[in-house]
């Protein structure tokens, strides 16, 4: 069964550093999105991505943050320089079509990034 | 800002019982509802969902209901196997140009005692 892949599983940074977060989304999906789960908090939305272009932002997704479809398979999460603050779980998800009623969306295993 | 409500932090059930989980929201804009299973270091599974223009969805041992008037609605397993054992999530997407992301409640914590 296709699946929502992520790396790397684990990235620990310093305060100040840039991260990449890397996604592969289902081959024939279309709509990506990246959500995060600080410790012991809810999930949260950041952002979605369609057609090449970011659709909507939360109020978390910032300047020191960015999204690319660098090619027809990986979808990133860059954060510039990163903050004690984030430090969570960040889970990558992936939906096939909105125009066809279908609103599931397929969630990776997740990257822990650790800011220390 | 607790769109989507998940008031029981944690539920213990006998094997073979039934399971309750419930969920509220409070944005009358929300148009799908979504459950989502998550095991710990694994990213969330989606279970099953229902459109607000249904009140009840049903697959295999997991049934969905849906009060929109109550805003309300409460995850069904029965029977309860251990391998049910997980965090649930509810959520909720709205129309209206939200691009459909995913409000989330914070989860309930199913223990299925053998």
């Amino acid at each position: 069964e296709p699946e929502v892949t992520q790396t790397p599983s684990h990235q620990v940074t310093q305060m100040g550093q840039e991260v990449i977060l890397r996604c592969v989304p289902i081959s024939n999906h279309l709509y990506f999105y990246w959500y995060r789960q600080i410790l012991g908090q809810k999930v949260e939305f950041l952002v979605s991505f369609y057609n090449n272009e970011i659709s909507e932002k939360s109020e978390i997704f910032d300047d020191q943050f960015s999204v690319e479809r660098p090619d027809g398979s990986n979808f990133t999460l860059k954060i510039r320089s990163t903050k004690l603050e984030d430090s969570a779980m960040y889970f990558c998800a992936s939906n096939i079509n909105l125009a066809g009623g279908v609103y599931e969306q397929y969630f990776g295993p997740g990257t822990r990034l650790t800011v220390t | 800002d607790q769109q989507v409500k998940q008031n029981s932090p944690s539920l213990s059930v006998q094997e073979g019982r039934i399971s309750i989980l419930n969920c509220d929201y409070t944005n009358s804009m929300f148009d799908y509802f979504l459950w989502y299973k998550k095991y710990p270091a694994e990213g969330p599974t989606f279970l099953i969902s229902i459109s607000s223009i249904k009140d009840k969805n049903e697959d295999g041992r997991f049934t969905v209901f849906l009060n929109k008037s109550a805003k309300h609605l409460s995850l069904h397993i029965v029977p309860s196997q251990p391998g049910d054992s997980a965090v649930y999530f509810c959520a909720a997407s709205g129309g209206g140009g939200s691009n459909y992301k995913l409000t989330f409640g914070k989860g309930t914590l199913l223990t299925v005692n053998p």
